[in-house]
């Protein structure tokens, strides 16, 4: 079965850093665009920033509100991705998901998709 | 940034009912539009893809159209499983950007 799972979320202050893993089982992540998309209590989704897959030199793209601030890596070793965030601020709380971007091209059109998607994990960030 | 605006905000709807939620884009994004449902508590999961492409295992009820800036999602014969929360993404430029969400309820 194809899955992916969160971990690393918890309280932090403000100003404070946390990094949040990704891990894929039955799917080889190296291989995969992942994107980062965070949900604040009672919101909506906001999409935060992606990476390209191996063969595009794991090029990343980041949200305004994240960019500077946020960082997005990958251990091919672990399987794993990973969101280091630093500076922390209290509109960061939210849960935080890792979701596979389906992107693909066929017949001159390319598609995008997020189509597994993690349980997601919770960040607080508080004094 | 692109703004994506859906509409309504939430609505109710009885069993069996044709349902039809809008999302319009501040500028054109081309076929570049997806849909996605989200559960209380749970991971969103796409419907739709690149405007009207049905995700594998979506039942054939939801269906999307539109163009440019307009689109929309169907569902031709509301489930009770249906509730929950609708939001579109578009995935023309980046930063890639949501709708504000549907919330679905079933009376």
């Amino acid at each position: 079965e194809v899955q992916l799972v969160e971990s690393g979320g918890g309280l932090v202050q403000p100003g404070g850093s946390l990094r949040l893993s990704c891990a894929g089982s039955g799917i080889t992540l190296s291989d995969q665009y992942m994107d980062w998309v965070r949900q604040a209590p009672g919101k909506g989704l906001e999409w935060i920033g992606r990476t390209r897959n191996k063969a595009n030199s794991y090029s990343t793209e980041y949200a305004a509100s994240v960019k500077g601030r946020f960082t997005i890596s990958r251990d091919d070793s672990q399987n794993s991705l990973f969101l280091q965030m630093n500076s922390l601020k209290t509109e960061d709380t939210a849960v935080y998901y890792c979701t596979r971007d389906n992107s693909f091209c066929t017949g001159g059109n390319c598609f995008t998709s997020f189509d597994i998607w993690g349980p997601g994990t919770m960040v607080t960030v508080s004094s | 940034a692109i703004q994506m605006t859906q509409s309504p905000s939430s609505l109710s709807a009885s069993v069996g009912d044709r349902v039809t939620i809008t999302c319009r884009a501040s500028q054109g994004i081309g076929n570049d539009l997806g849909w996605y449902q989200q559960r209380p508590g749970k991971a969103p999961k796409v419907l739709i893809y690149a405007t009207s492409r049905l995700h594998s295992g979506v039942p054939s009820r939801f269906s999307g159209s539109g163009s440019g800036t307009y689109f929309t999602l169907t569902i031709s014969s509301l489930q009770p499983e249906d509730s929950g929360t609708y939001y579109c993404l578009q995935d023309s430029s980046y930063p890639l950007t949501f709708g504000g969400g549907t919330k679905v309820e079933i009376k």
